[in-house]
């Protein structure tokens, strides 16, 4: 079985500081890896993606993620925020093929201070 | 375009009702899902499809009932509506070979008075 915890359910960050939502994961197997941000009001979309290769991942808007086998970890990170960055985070987990189940963390709510 | 889209985004029933909510996807995926999003923002899985075959079905009341009449389309019917369904139903769409790459819809916000 397949589970995820994202610690810390709200995180505030100053303007140009630096942003760290932290993921640990579960998995019987290697895993494939994920990053949503969800705005107010509207669906999910795909921060970044780790399948298979470079454990160092990119994603939209500045943000990385690095995935780390031994601390069972896929931690959040962008060097600086901009107040465009406030949104829900949600860390998830998955199999490898199409009828694996996605799962996702609780969330993360990342604030912006001015 | 919008690649998934859900109708309607706001659903105001009362309890006992029966409500539909339909989604479409444009983007060629051959998997589709229902997520529920309660209040807290928790995200469960309740449905998945692949190329209209039923393939997670996760422990949900069978008042709910999932439907897909083709590979673009997962609507979900739900019976004898209770307080407890209050949420954000979110549908999403996956292609075959990128698992866990869903592609979400703006949610469909129902709220059982």
């Amino acid at each position: 079985a397949q589970s995820v915890t994202q610690l810390g359910s709200h995180v505030s960050v100053s303007e140009g500081a630096l942003v760290l939502l932290r993921c640990n994961y579960s998995s019987s197997v290697p895993p494939y890896l994920f990053w949503y941000v969800q705005y107010p009001n509207q669906g999910l979309q795909l921060l970044l993606k780790y399948t298979t290769g470079a454990t160092l991942v990119k994603g939209i808007n500045g943000f990385e993620a690095e995935f780390k086998k031994s601390e069972t970890s896929f931690h959040l990170t962008k060097p600086s925020a901009h107040m465009s960055d406030a949104a829900e985070y949600f860390c998830a987990v998955s199999g490898y093929s199409s009828a694996s189940k996605i799962i996702f963390g609780s969330g993360t709510r990342l604030s912006i201070r001015p | 375009d919008t690649a998934v889209s859900q109708t309607p985004k706001y659903l105001v029933t009362q309890m006992g009702n029966d409500k539909s909510i339909k989604c479409e996807q444009n983007l060629g995926h051959d998997t589709m899902y229902w997520y529920k999003q309660d209040s807290k923002k928790f995200l469960k899985i309740m449905f998945s499809y692949n190329n209209k075959e039923l393939i997670i079905n996760e422990t949900v009341p069978n008042r709910f009932s999932p439907k897909s009449p083709d590979k673009a389309h997962l609507n979900l019917h739900i019976n004898s509506l209770e307080l407890g369904d209050s949420a954000v139903y979110f549908c999403a769409s996956s292609q075959a070979g990128s698992p866990g790459e869903l592609f979400f819809g703006e949610g469909s916000r129902l709220t059982v008075l």
